[in-house]
């Protein structure tokens, strides 16, 4: 694909339910990291990958939240027993640490998530 | 203390006018600078990166780094109502990571 893709683009649900994230990073892209953006906010840093590894979760904000990624290209973020303060747009970048610039991220559209 | 610091604005500023956007930074060991732009409901996108001390230009942006100072620019000229944005100043600090730390952005709001 030509850019970063995210889905759903919009998730309504319910406080309690588990909801999952998807990001489609660029093709070949070995960095992929997930931010949460509240609304008037800057961007919270939640996790980041390295391939399939992810070398820093600091920013998860709890254990309810987890994320994977599977061949070194798609990861999904799982949100367990969604609160309302989970509300926020989920955004993921990715970049190609293999070149000099490799830490330009490119972001995909973002995941709007409402808690009611 | 924050690591990347920026006014949050409201900057506003007439049609044609230079825009300056300041973001200062704590980790002096810092390497990377990055400019971003975000619509209002949108995602962000990179205008510029900055690795060298001195005036990158690109078009109608310069970004300027001081590493000295800590400090890192980003001018605008011959400002339009498109430019009206949030603009995020990111910074990979020293310790090896690829993970970049963002200011808040600062709003601005060019008018005709």
């Amino acid at each position: 694909g030509a850019g970063v893709s995210q889905s759903p683009s919009n998730k309504v649900t319910e406080k309690g339910k588990d909801v999952e994230l998807r990001c489609d990073p660029i093709s070949g892209h070995t960095a992929l990291y997930w931010y949460r953006q509240s609304l008037g906010q800057g961007l919270e840093f939640l996790i980041y990958f390295q391939g399939n590894s992810a070398p820093d979760k600091s920013g998860l904000p709890s254990d309810r939240f987890s994320a994977e990624r599977t061949g070194g290209s798609v990861s999904t973020l799982t949100i367990q027993r969604t609160q309302q303060e989970d509300s926020a747009v989920y955004l993921c970048a990715s970049s190609d640490a293999r070149t000099g610039s490799g830490e330009t991220q490119y972001f995909g559209p973002g995941t709007r998530l409402l808690v009611l | 203390q924050k690591e990347v610091e920026q006014n949050s604005g409201p900057l506003s500023v007439p049609e044609g006018a230079i825009a300056s956007l300041n973001c200062t930074y704590s980790d002096r060991g810092s390497q990377s600078f990055f400019w971003y732009r975000q619509y209002s409901g949108k995602s962000p996108e990179l205008i510029m990166s900055i690795y060298s001390n001195g005036d990158k230009e690109d078009g109608r942006f310069t970004a300027q780094l001081n590493k000295a100072s800590q400090y890192v620019s980003l001018l605008i000229r011959d400002s339009q109502p498109s430019d009206s944005a949030t603009y995020l100043c990111a910074v990979i600090l020293s310790g090896g990571s690829y993970i970049p730390t963002f200011g808040r952005g600062t709003s601005l709001i060019v008018h005709p």
